[in-house]
């Protein structure tokens, strides 16, 4: 039972567009959502985060946007770069007690130059 | 200065062995944990340690051991190593107060089991 789902496994974008990237979730205990990027042969590395009492985080050229009512959240990269292209994990958790991070399938994002 | 460092990166054995994998991280965290990616590329917790105290220990087979010297290191033994254990595993900590939200992950070790 998949609890944070990122249905497209794969995105192809042109350098210089925008990247969005989808991530749904079922457990409305989740409270704080988070974005890892992973490179081949290393860990994953984390992006940007977005606790559900907002609806917007920005990073420089990485935007997360949190729908709660539809249990959605997004990530938008923009200009992409060909450096961005990497496996994109959605994460989410809840503050209560000791709850594991739950992570989706992954988005592998190519982009082309 | 690598921050989280497993060891070994990669890790072929055959069935019915016991191996274990090191995991150790130099940050000053002090919760570490333990995450199988398997085939179908789903990154799963398996257990959590908080200063060498187990707070998470999801579903596993315990076949599976981890073991917390002290707080900067988390091991994982695997006893009689089974074909569906073959996976990449991850070692990852996160700093106090965090609550295991933002975690500083290893490279991970492939487990090849013949």
């Amino acid at each position: 039972d998949q609890q944070v789902k990122q249905n497209s496994p794969s995105l192809s974008v042109q350098e210089g567009r925008i990247s969005i990237l989808n991530c749904d979730y079922t457990n409305s205990m989740f409270d704080y959502f988070l974005w890892y990027k992973k490179y081949p042969a290393e860990g994953p590395t984390f992006l940007i985060s977005i606790s559900s009492i907002k609806d917007k985080n920005e990073d420089g050229r990485f935007t997360v946007f949190l729908n709660k009512s539809a249990k959605h959240l997004s990530l938008h990269i923009v200009p992409s770069q060909p450096g961005d292209s990497a496996v994109y994990f959605c994460a989410a958790i809840s503050n209560r007690g000791n709850t594991p991070l739950v992570f989706g399938k992954g988005t592998r994002l190519s982009v082309i130059a | 200065d690598t921050a989280v460092s497993q060891t070994p990166k990669y890790l072929v054995t055959q069935m019915g062995n016991d191996k274990s994998i090191k995991c150790e991280q130099n940050l000053g965290h002090d919760t570490m944990y333990w995450y199988k990616q398997d085939s179908k590329k789903f990154l799963k917790i398996m257990f959590s340690y908080n200063n060498k105290e187990l707070i998470i220990n999801e579903t596993v087979p315990n076949r599976f051991s981890p073991k917390s010297p002290d707080k900067a290191h988390l091991n994982l033994h695997i006893n009689s190593l089974e074909l569906g254990d073959s996976a990449v595993y991850f070692c990852a900590s996160s700093h106090p107060g965090s609550r295991g939200k933002t975690q500083y992950f290893g490279p991970g070790t492939r487990l090849l089991v013949l």
